[in-house]
């Protein structure tokens, strides 16, 4: 079946540094999310990228569709606390007109530097 | 508006016996998914309906089930429990069967004994 790669599996941030994940999959995705997922809670969407080659923001947040819709990645710049957590890609195709279930990462954990 | 509802948050269950699950997805929201979290095979999908039809079915067995209701809601039942079961089962929403995103709820983590 279809696997996604994330890397790393986890990082230590300090605040203010800038932060870096990626997904790379075999088969192509016709939609990239990233989500964010805390402790005793579901995951929460934090941007999703519809087309090949497509850069989105959300705040200090940016993702990249890569153009082979094969891969994409996730950059979080000056990093604060509350960005700790674990983040988590997700790869999606489309088949009958709407969207197909969510193919899932293992997931990149973000610590605070000791 | 209110997200996507789960119940209950936490359930123990002994081994052999079955346990259903609710999601209220949030209002508008036609389709409803479930996944299963759990350390070592991560999020995996068990199945997605959409206006009370099944549509889609991950790679789990019979014994997940799952049905949805003419407001909806949906509902996932395992039966004979086993100690693999235990996990976090989340439900997620969307409007159309993903097209803009899924909103997940926060889970129910289900304990077999």
């Amino acid at each position: 079946g279809q696997q996604l790669n994330q890397s790393p599996q986890s990082m230590f941030i300090q605040e203010g540094e800038d932060v870096s994940m990626n997904c790379t999959s075999s088969s192509i995705f016709n939609t990239w999310l990233w989500y964010k997922q805390d402790p005793g809670e579901g995951p929460v969407l934090l941007i999703a990228l519809y087309k090949a080659g497509e850069l989105t923001s959300n705040g200090r947040l940016t993702a990249q569709f890569g153009i082979t819709r094969k891969d994409s990645f996730l950059n979080i710049s000056a990093s604060i606390p509350s960005d700790v957590g674990i983040y988590f890609c997700a790869g999606q195709l489309k088949y009958g007109g709407s969207q197909g279930n969510l193919i899932f990462g293992k997931g990149t954990k973000l610590s605070v530097k000791p | 508006k209110a997200g996507v509802t789960q119940t209950p948050r936490y359930l123990i269950k002994t081994r052999g016996q079955q346990v259903t699950l609710s999601c209220s997805p949030i209002s508008g929201h036609r389709s409803v998914s479930w996944y299963q979290q759990t350390p070592g095979q991560g999020l995996q999908f068990l199945f997605e309906y959409f206006s009370e039809t099944q549509r889609n079915k991950g790679n789990f067995p019979g014994r997940f089930s799952g049905r949805q209701f003419s407001n909806s809601r949906s509902e996932m039942n395992v039966s004979t429990l086993e100690l693999g079961d235990s996990a976090l089962y989340l439900c997620a929403s969307s409007w159309a069967g993903g097209d803009y995103g899924y909103t997940f709820g926060s889970g129910t983590r289900l304990t077999v004994v």
